[in-house]
């Protein structure tokens, strides 16, 4: 069975252009979520869908920042326009019961210069 | 919501001694306190979790202690060995007002077995 898949794994951009990072969960797992890992910090919670829903999207940093999970399969992650502080390693994680094993894939490192 | 404090942030000891990693939660009503594994370009991965209905797991040479009282919980590695070399992060059940669910994290240890 394949894991959560991420892609791109690494994406260099400079400031203000637009990146889109895509996750597809683990089949079956209705909870998706998204993570950030800024140099040195702990893995910060961005939002969580429940299929298709926003469950909660508090964690998301501001408004350049938007997900989407169309049909309730993969979900997609844009910042737009891209700052700086962006940069770091964006993690998807899934889930079949909420409270349970989190599933992480690999990581979309976004460098912006 | 949830507050996760983790320490030490760098842990170093050598081939065949025990590392203990240490963290404290904030939410007294947090049942569940998994611990992850990152290796070098890979996601986290899960490699023990406690419930708050037991106080220690062990899963061969790594265990988890969990003292509800103080809110604290310990990740035990023994005998360690040169794989065990990783970046660890302790969670807790995130709280936030939209009814979210997944974790929260500490900021991770980063375990260097020295040979």
């Amino acid at each position: 069975e394949a894991g959560v898949t991420q892609f791109p794994s690494h994406s260099v951009i400079e400031k203000g252009q637009t990146v889109t990072l895509r996750c597809d969960p683990i089949s079956g797992h209705d909870n998706l979520y998204w993570y950030r890992r800024v140099m040195g910090k702990e893995i910060k919670f961005l939002l969580h869908f429940v299929k298709e829903s926003k469950q909660d999207e508090s964690g998301m940093p501001n408004n350049r920042f938007l997900a989407e999970r169309t049909g309730g399969t993969y979900s997609t992650l844009k910042v737009q326009p891209a700052e700086l502080e962006d940069s770091g390693v964006y993690f998807c994680a899934s889930s079949q019961v909420r409270d349970g094993e989190l599933f992480f894939g690999e990581g979309s490192r976004l460098t912006v210069l | 919501g949830e507050n996760v404090e983790q320490h030490p942030s760098t842990l170093s000891v050598q081939e065949g001694d025990s590392a203990v990693i240490k963290c404290t939660y904030s939410d007294s009503a947090s049942n569940y306190f998994p611990w992850y594994k990152q290796e070098l370009g890979k996601g986290p991965q899960l490699i023990i979790d406690i419930r708050s209905n037991v106080g220690e797991k062990k899963d061969q040479r790594i265990a988890v202690t969990l003292n509800k009282t103080a809110k604290h919980f310990s990740l035990h590695i023994t005998e360690t060995q040169p794989e065990d070399s990783a970046v660890y992060f302790c969670a807790a059940p995130i709280r936030t007002g939209g009814g979210a669910d997944g974790l929260t994290f500490g900021k991770g240890t980063h375990l260097i077995i020295q040979p």
